[in-house]
């Protein structure tokens, strides 16, 4: 089946270390996105890549690091500069040329020990 | 910056009851809304998408409307059922926004549908 796939589904991050989410998807989607969700809140933009080895901050990108080397990945690295990671963070991919929706996975819970 | 809202924060009814839930946004230069559904630690889920052009979209049990003019939509959930507690988003995509398919969130409205 067709889909995105996050893992790990929880992680916990130790003061001062940088942790990586990983992001895959088989759905041969050019855009692939990253979201913050705090709870009650909605979703807030953190990176997204149009295309590989190409990508643009969104509107909370400080303390966060991505890399698009392939059409299937998409990994998040939360560096230690994020000084408040705990939240549950989403991937998303969509075909590129807009008016269709994006596809979620099931997120990674990140806490701090 | 388009702003969405998303109104109630949470909604409680009993099984079988038709309800709707709104949402709202500042800047109608929308290229389309789209509902999503979201279980608890999950991801999220696409229930409907209305582009600009369109009044309304329906799904089952689901219908969702979309005035651009006074930058409203709502969704209507017909015979509610304990299996349609979840909670609800809804996200704008900006006309012109050249980040393809960058999506505004709303916070949600987290439904709990009573047996």
């Amino acid at each position: 089946d067709g889909g995105i796939t996050q893992s790990p589904k929880y992680l916990f991050r130790k003061e001062g270390q940088n942790v990586t989410l990983s992001c895959e998807q088989n759905l041969n989607h050019d855009a692939m996105y990253w979201y913050r969700q705090d709870p009650g809140q909605g979703l807030r933009l953190i990176y997204y890549s149009q295309i590989v080895n190409d990508f643009q901050k969104g509107d909370i990108a400080e303390g966060y690091s991505v890399s698009r080397e392939k059409k299937e990945s998409f990994p998040l690295t939360v560096t230690s500069a994020q000084k408040n990671p705990t939240a549950f963070y989403l991937c998303a991919s969509s075909i590129w040329d807009g008016g269709d929706s994006q596809h979620f996975g099931d997120g990674t819970r990140l806490s701090i020990l | 910056k388009q702003e969405v809202t998303q109104i109630p924060a949470a909604l409680s009814v009993p099984e079988g009851e038709n309800l709707v839930l709104n949402c709202s946004f500042t800047d109608s230069a929308i290229y389309n809304l789209q509902w999503f559904r979201q279980d608890p630690g999950k991801g999220l889920t696409s229930l409907l998408l209305i582009q600009s052009s369109q009044r309304e979209q329906t799904s089952g049990r689901l219908n969702a409307s979309l005035d651009k003019s006074s930058g409203r939509s709502t969704l209507y959930i017909a015979a509610s059922q304990p299996g349609d507690s979840a909670t609800y988003l809804c996200a704008v995509r900006q006309l012109g926004e050249t980040s393809g398919s960058r999506l505004t969130f709303g916070e949600g409205t987290q439904l709990t549908v009573n047996p």
